[in-house]
């Protein structure tokens, strides 16, 4: 969706490496999300955020960490604790009132 | 059971027919619903809200059964560019804004 910018589009991480996906947007959204999608499943939520400097785990949110500084930006990192982290990570961003998701273009990250 | 549940097909369909797919949602206070459409290897895509009234765009009709709890799509005329897999989204109400999807339904229309 336009204005929202997910990169890198792919991403290799070798064993034991950090790596952090961006998610950006212009949208003005304060609610902003991260979903992981295995081939053939439905989207499993990692991390939420609703205002700058909070966000909550989801679902799934071991070996994983964010931080929400800027309204626009809401950083995914994917920790070495994470041992299986091949996937296609999506970013979405919500406005209020029950107004629906959009979503980033998306990151497929796989292990060197 | 779970919150969100769909058929995940796949729906093999021919070009011109009209094929519908339910989705049925566990809790009574969810407050707004959506149609995602996400094609292979791709982002979903927001196709259409889905209202009390019921609502149509062009082809496509999406219905709301609260006493039933389930939303329905309904794509008639089928194209070979309507394939893709089609998620179903209830948001619930709270003090955050609780968003669940559906696994999808996966639509193959063949020529």
């Amino acid at each position: 969706d336009g204005g929202i910018t997910q990169s890198p589009k792919y991403l290799f991480r070798k064993e034991g490496q950090n790596v952090t996906l961006s998610c950006e947007q212009n949208l003005n959204h304060d609610a902003m999300y991260w979903y992981r999608q295995d081939p053939g499943q439905g989207l499993r939520l990692i991390y939420y955020s609703q205002i700058v400097n909070d966000f909550q785990k989801g679902d799934i949110a071991e070996g994983y960490s964010v931080s929400r500084e800027k309204k626009e930006s809401f950083p995914l990192t994917v920790t070495s604790a994470q041992k299986n982290p091949t996937a296609f990570y999506l970013c979405a961003v919500q406005g209020t009132g029950g107004q629906p998701q959009h979503f980033g273009d998306g990151t497929r990250l796989s292990i060197l | 059971r779970k919150e969100v549940e769909q058929d995940p097909g796949p729906f093999n369909v021919p070009e011109g027919a009209t094929v519908a797919f339910n989705c049925t949602y566990s809790n009574s206070a969810s407050q707004s619903f959506f149609w995602y459409r996400q094609d292979c290897r791709k982002e979903p895509k927001l196709l259409m809200s889905v209202y009390s009234s019921g609502n149509e765009d062009g082809r496509f009709t999406a219905q709301l059964n609260r006493a039933s709890q389930y939303i329905s799509l309904l794509i008639r005329d089928s194209k070979l560019s309507d394939s893709a897999t089609y998620l179903c989204v209830v948001n619930m109400p709270g003090g955050y804004q609780k968003v669940t999807f559906g696994t999808g339904t996966k639509l193959q229309v063949i020529p």
